[in-house]
């Protein structure tokens, strides 16, 4: 039972470039969620799933996409990278809404030059 | 949207002493609140949460208690101890949107030996 996974660990961008954050969960899990963590900001939710097929924005989505094919995957598109998106980005999943335990995976440090 | 505030934004405690951490939200319907303990370059792990329905919960050593009237809540560690040296940050459901959580900013508690 890996939990939730995400891949990769680290990635270096250039202004303007597309890229796709994985993540996968084994736990049969039917929420599924995106967070940024910046310093001094805490986590700020950019899109959810309670579903297959069922996403929906978070407070920040704007140049993020999402899908939700199957229910152990989520990933997380960068349309066309911008500085400001230089985070660490945290995926987490839960039995079937935010206020069940939420378990993160270990997080995606994105660097946008 | 909801809005959580977080105070302090650094604590020191001395090995053995308590440790308070205080969250205040915006909205009165919010109906869920959790506290996530992160390690240096680890994932958010939940530690404790509380519903709206209850004012105190108690964990060992950690305890949180919710006043609604006031509309903020509270993360206590007794007893602390180095293994709790960790940033930790609070959550708040946006309304009664079981779907959608905000965060605190996060408190950087350290404990000396």
């Amino acid at each position: 039972n890996a939990g939730v996974t995400q891949t990769p660990k680290f990635q270096v961008l250039k202004t303007g470039q597309s890229m796709t954050l994985q993540c996968a969960q084994d736990m049969n899990h039917e929420y599924m969620s995106w967070y940024r963590q910046d310093p001094g900001m805490g986590l700020r939710l950019i899109h959810y799933s309670v579903g297959a097929g069922i996403t929906d924005q978070g407070e920040v989505p704007n140049g993020y996409n999402v899908s939700r094919s199957t229910t152990e995957d989520f990933p997380l598109r960068l349309l066309s990278a911008a500085p400001s998106q230089t985070s660490v980005y945290f995926c987490a999943s839960s039995y079937a809404r935010a206020t069940d335990t939420q378990y993160f995976g270990p997080g995606t440090r994105l660097t946008v030059l | 949207g909801e809005n959580v505030e977080q105070h302090p934004s650094t604590l020191s405690v001395q090995e053995g002493d308590s440790a308070v951490i205080k969250c205040t939200y915006s909205d009165s319907a919010s109906n869920y609140f959790p506290w996530y303990k992160q390690e240096l370059g680890k994932r958010p792990q939940l530690i404790i949460d509380i519903r709206s329905n209850v004012g105190e919960k108690k964990d060992q050593r950690i305890a949180v208690t919710l006043n609604k009237t006031a509309k903020h809540f509270s993360l206590h560690i007794t007893e602390t101890q180095p293994e709790d040296s960790a940033v930790y940050f609070c959550a708040a459901t946006r309304g009664s949107n079981d779907y959608k959580l905000s965060f605190g900013a996060g408190t950087t508690v350290t404990v000396r030996a």
